[in-house]
This record gives structure tokens, sequence and C-alpha cells, in this order.
């Protein structure tokens, strides 16, 4: 079975702009959570998405949404770009509604100058 | 609340043991580990539910008291593949939050040859 897959890997943006990651979950995965990593928080929970609702919120600012589309992909958007937005985002998915276990993709390191 | 993990980094000797605990404030219903190798996605390692079930690396062993709101990962025989950071994440109440994960700040785990 493939593995989670993100893209882009990497990206470059400017402060003020706005950016869309994308997540492709295993296949049979109909849960997708998104979460947030850096140096100083660690791993933070943004949201997570099940058959193309939100199930799970985290405690992000309205900038950070995201939608789940009906073969289960997954994208995140975050408008108005800050410094502080640069980190490593990762998305997991999970079978979501008898097994619970996440699967990590490789990530996206979004840098915002 | 962030659950917290101890010790925060271990260094072993192949061959030798680890245990690394979780604590949390808060009622646990679930808890996952992750391992996390530098500059690669966390790979999951285990999860244990409130009630008992289990699911996981067959090397791998942990246990969760309920009562002390605790989980700890029990690594034997350590090889030089097992170093890494690792994770705890707890999930939150019911089946349809296991899935919104707070994570502990991690413990560096180095073996030694």
């Amino acid at each position: 079975k493939a593995g989670v897959t993100q893209t882009p890997r990497y990206l470059i943006k400017t402060r003020g702009q706005q950016v869309t990651l994308s997540c492709s979950p295993i296949s049979g995965h109909r849960s997708v959570s998104w979460y947030q990593q850096t140096p100083g928080q660690g791993l933070q929970f943004l949201f997570e998405y099940f058959s193309e609702t939100q199930r799970n919120k985290g405690n992000f600012p309205g900038r950070f949404s995201g939608r789940q589309f009906s073969n289960s992909r997954s994208e995140m958007n975050v408008s108005t770009l800050e410094l502080g937005d640069s980190a490593l985002y990762l998305c997991a998915s999970s079978e979501g509604l008898r097994s619970y276990e996440q699967y990590f993709g490789p990530g996206t390191r979004l840098t915002v100058t | 609340q962030q659950p917290v993990q101890s010790p925060q980094a271990v260094i072993l000797r192949e061959g030798e043991d680890a245990v690394i605990n979780c604590s949390s404030s808060k009622a646990l219903y679930s808890v996952h580990w992750y391992r996390q190798k530098h500059g690669e996605a966390p790979v999951f390692l285990m999860i244990l539910l409130k009630g008992g079930e289990q699911k996981g690396h067959e090397k791998i062993s942990a246990s969760f008291n309920e009562k002390k709101q605790q989980s700890s990962l029990y690594l034997t025989a350590s090889q030089l593949s097992y170093s890494g950071t690792y994770f705890c994440g707890t999930g939150g109440a019911g089946g349809t939050s296991y899935g919104k994960l707070t994570f502990g700040q991690g413990t560096i785990l180095t073996v030694h040859p």
C-alpha cells in the first residue's frame, strides 16, 4: 500500500501571501489530520477531516483552514502568512472509524520570509 | 494541556533497555506513541486505548495506567535504529476525538554501539 503523500515538499512564501498544501491519504483511509511542527512549540494539532467534514479542530486562528474531498484527499490553506507560520506541516491519515492509529506523510516545509 | 514526557533525553548502549514515560493532567482515553528521526516524519509505534486494547509493533511494548493518567513505552535490547525522538500523543474523549492528538515535548533517545 502506498503511504501518505504530501505536496509540495518545500515552499517559500512571502509574508502576507497565502498557501495551499495538499495531502493524499493511504488508500481506504477516511480521516486526515493536519499538524504543525516547530522547534519551539513542537507538534500541534490543527484539524481533522473525516468523510469531507471537519471532525476536530485545534486552537489555531481562522487563517488556517482545510477541506477534504470525496476521494479523501485533503488540502490545507493558510491565508495572510506571518513569519511565525514557518514550520513543517504534517498530515496524517487514519481509517478513522474502527481504528485510530495515524500514519504521517513526509511533510511540507514552509518558509515565510 | 500538553502531556509531559520523561526523561527529556536518554543515552544507551546497544542492548540496553529504556523506559519513556508520558503523564497527563487530564483523563486519558487513548495514547499514541511515535518515533521521529531527524528530517523524517513521525512513525507510528503503538496505540493504547482506555479499556485495554492496544495495537502496535511486535518488538515494542507499552503500558497504560488510567488511574495514574500515565503511559510508559518499554524499549528492550535497544538497537542503533531505535535512535530518534519519541513522542506520546493523547487523544480526546470519545471515539471521534481519538484523532485529535495533543503531543508531549518528545524524548530524545540516542543508542551508541
